[in-house]
């Protein structure tokens, strides 16, 4: 069965800071690969996924996701964080490219202290 | 921009009642998702639907039943509320001409007393 794993449930960073949030996944075939973000009361909007080709993809608002098959891991990234960037982050597996069953992290919540 | 909502934003139920969550999307997405919101549990899915009249279980269908009567609705329905299914629910639409991105409503905030 397929999981996926976020091993921070929380993160601080100061304004200005770079950020990076970590994913590892498990699944034994191709993996469709998505983060989430989860603003406050709100649902989850699409912040940038991965199907093949570069390993490095680009999201919205600077934020971009690498790629890395040795090591099962998708890790998300921004050079520089807001303090609109609290929120919660969903790192997202999905085994067909439809997206039909998506099966989520528990998601880390990101702290932007200015 | 994909749009759904659901209704209502927040319940208060009581154990044993019956309780209905309704999700509209008007983007014309084929498929439909119904999944909680627990801490520790990120989101699991309950049930979904691949068009209108059908519908599927998901990893976490007990206690629930689905009604998807038109493209642009579906349903979640607790037939008999207990305690364990308060949580916060999130209906998705996607697929078709959405492709693979999910999109999401607001939620809805129930509390089963």
């Amino acid at each position: 069965a397929q999981s996926v794993t976020q091993p921070d449930a929380r993160v601080t960073v100061s304004e200005g800071a770079s950020l990076q949030l970590r994913c590892k996944y498990s699944y034994s075939g191709t993996p469709y690969l998505f983060w989430y973000v989860q603003y406050p009361r709100q649902g989850l909007q699409l912040l940038l996924k991965y199907y093949s080709g570069d390993p490095v993809v680009q999201g919205v608002n600077g934020f971009e996701a690498e790629f890395s098959k040795s090591n099962s891991s998708f890790h998300l990234r921004k050079a520089s964080v807001h303090w609109s960037d609290s929120a919660v982050y969903f790192c997202v597996l999905s085994f067909n490219s439809a997206g039909n069953k998506l099966t989520f992290g528990i998601g880390t919540r990101v702290l932007v202290r200015p | 921009e994909a749009a759904v909502t659901q209704s209502p934003r927040n319940k208060v139920a009581v154990t044993g009642g019956k309780v209905t969550l309704s999700c509209n999307q008007t983007n014309n997405h084929n498929n439909m998702y119904w999944y909680r919101q627990d801490t520790g549990h990120g989101l699991r899915l309950i049930h979904y639907s691949y068009g209108a009249g059908s519908t599927e279980k998901g990893d976490i269908p007990d206690g629930y039943k689905a009604s998807r009567p038109s493209q642009e609705n579906f349903s979640l329905i607790l037939e008999l509320a207990t305690p364990s299914q308060t949580s916060v629910y999130f209906c998705a639409s996607g697929g078709g001409t959405g492709g693979n991105t999910q999109y999401f409503g607001p939620g809805t905030r129930l509390l089963v007393l």
